[in-house]
């Protein structure tokens, strides 16, 4: 079962434009969400993450946004960058529970 | 460089096999998780060991088996394959094992079963 869809499979932006990566979930009970991008041949990497006690958490040129009425997040990211190009992966875990879920990622592509 | 070692990169191996993918966590994490990602979908968490004994279980199948060592290294042995279990299988691993700790992920071992 899918409990953590991002419904985009890819996204082009131009460079310095903004980039915004969006998720939605139906697991109610998830309160901690994360931002993974990959590189090909690469392993994910940890971008960002926010708990549901907050609705926005900046990180330099990345912010992620959590909609908890509407089980929804996203990832802006600005300005873009021909580097920010990669797969995005959002996931999401409820409690101490480690069975984080991935959605199936995004491919951004950000043209100079 | 995420400090996970996965091992082989690639494996190409035949239906009714049995193989064995190798990870070594990042110097100073104590837990290690497997996730298998097929095409174009999420990653699909396996299992989770903390400090050599099992933490979390995902959607592991009864052929696929996993451990962790004394040493912290961790295998997960995939037996009698089938064409449905070629996929990308990463290993991560987290210093503290609980859920806001992030996973540093190693590069992945690409399995092919024909």
């Amino acid at each position: 079962d899918q409990q953590v869809k991002q419904n985009s499979p890819s996204l082009s932006v131009q460079e310095g434009r903004i980039s915004i990566l969006n998720c939605d979930y139906t697991n109610s009970m998830f309160d901690y969400f994360l931002w993974y991008k990959k590189y090909p041949a690469e392993g994910p990497t940890f971008l960002i993450s926010i708990s549901s006690i907050k609705d926005k958490n900046e990180d330099g040129r990345f912010t992620v946004f959590l909609n908890k009425s509407a089980k929804h997040l996203s990832l802006h990211i600005v300005p873009s960058q021909p580097g920010d190009s990669a797969v995005y992966f959002c996931a999401a875990s409820e409690g101490n529970n480690n069975d984080m879920r991935f959605g199936a990622g995004t491919r951004l592509t950000v043209k100079p | 460089d995420s400090g996970v070692t996965q091992t082989p990169k690639h494996l190409i191996t035949a239906t009714g096999q049995r193989v064995t993918l190798r990870c070594s966590p990042r110097s100073g994490d104590l837990s290690v998780y497997w996730y298998q990602q097929s095409l174009d979908q999420g990653l699909q968490f396996l299992i989770q060991y903390y400090n050599g004994e099992e933490r979390a279980k995902g959607n592991i199948l009864e052929r696929f088996s996993a451990q962790q060592f004394p040493d912290l290294h961790s295998e997960l042995n995939l037996s009698s394959l089938e064409l449905g279990d070629s996929a990308l299988y990463f290993c991560a691993s987290s210093v503290t094992g609980r859920v806001n700790s992030p996973l540093h992920f190693g590069n992945g071992t690409r399995l092919t079963v024909t």
